[in-house]
């Protein structure tokens, strides 16, 4: 049962274009919500987040939307560059259990030159 | 400040043995959660540790245990290992109640089992 999904594996845009990254998550007690960025052979690291009392966060070229009415969020990269190719993680966490956050398969983002 | 740090990097194990991997948090974190990555199933929840003790646990079978030491490095241990044990298992750590904020992850040990 996989609480946070994440439909698109692998994304291609290119370079300069915006990059639109997708998840929906289904435990309506999520309040808190991530995002991560992974490259291979390194752990993942924090790129951006979101209270459920908002519906959008913005820090530089990277902006988190949330509708929590469709339990969705996404990010967005503008514009998009190459070294912007690495896996995207979604994440969700509970207000009660801040220390257990539950993590979406990831998406592939490749930014072509 | 030194990041979390993970050792081994990568190991090949036998079908049947026993593992177990170590972290060592940022100085002054107190919690470490451990993640299995997979290809398609990304990072699944093992477990949490705070203050030597497991407080949260994700829906992985016994095999799979961890612990704490007083110091907040962590282990985790996989005994009977399968060959779906093959993976890569990342450490992260953070100050108390803010994993959702301040997750750091080491770089992870890679799994093998053959």
């Amino acid at each position: 049962d996989q609480q946070v999904k994440q439909n698109s594996p692998s994304l291609s845009v290119q370079e300069g274009r915006i990059s639109i990254l997708n998840c929906d998550y289904t435990n309506s007690m999520f309040d808190y919500f991530l995002w991560y960025k992974k490259y291979p052979a390194e752990g993942p690291t924090f790129l951006i987040s979101i209270s459920s009392i908002k519906d959008k966060n913005e820090d530089g070229r990277f902006t988190v939307f949330l509708n929590k009415s469709a339990k969705h969020l996404s990010l967005h990269i503008v514009p998009s560059q190459p070294g912007d190719s690495a896996v995207y993680f979604c994440a969700a966490s509970v207000k009660t259990s801040y220390d257990k956050v539950i993590f979406g398969p990831g998406t592939s983002l490749s930014v072509i030159p | 400040k030194a990041g979390v740090t993970q050792t081994p990097r990568y190991l090949i194990k036998t079908r049947g043995q026993q593992v177990t991997l170590s972290c060592s948090p940022i100085s002054g974190h107190r919690s470490v959660s451990w993640y299995q990555q997979t290809p398609g199933q990304g990072l699944q929840f093992l477990f949490e540790y705070f203050s030597e003790t497991q407080r949260n646990k994700g829906n992985f079978p016994g095999r799979f245990s961890g612990r704490q030491f007083s110091n907040s490095r962590s282990e985790m241990n996989v005994s009977t290992l399968e060959l779906g044990d093959s993976a890569l298992y990342l450490c992260a750590s953070s100050l108390v109640g803010q994993g959702a904020y301040g997750y750091t992850f080491g770089s992870g040990t890679r799994l093998t089992v053959v």
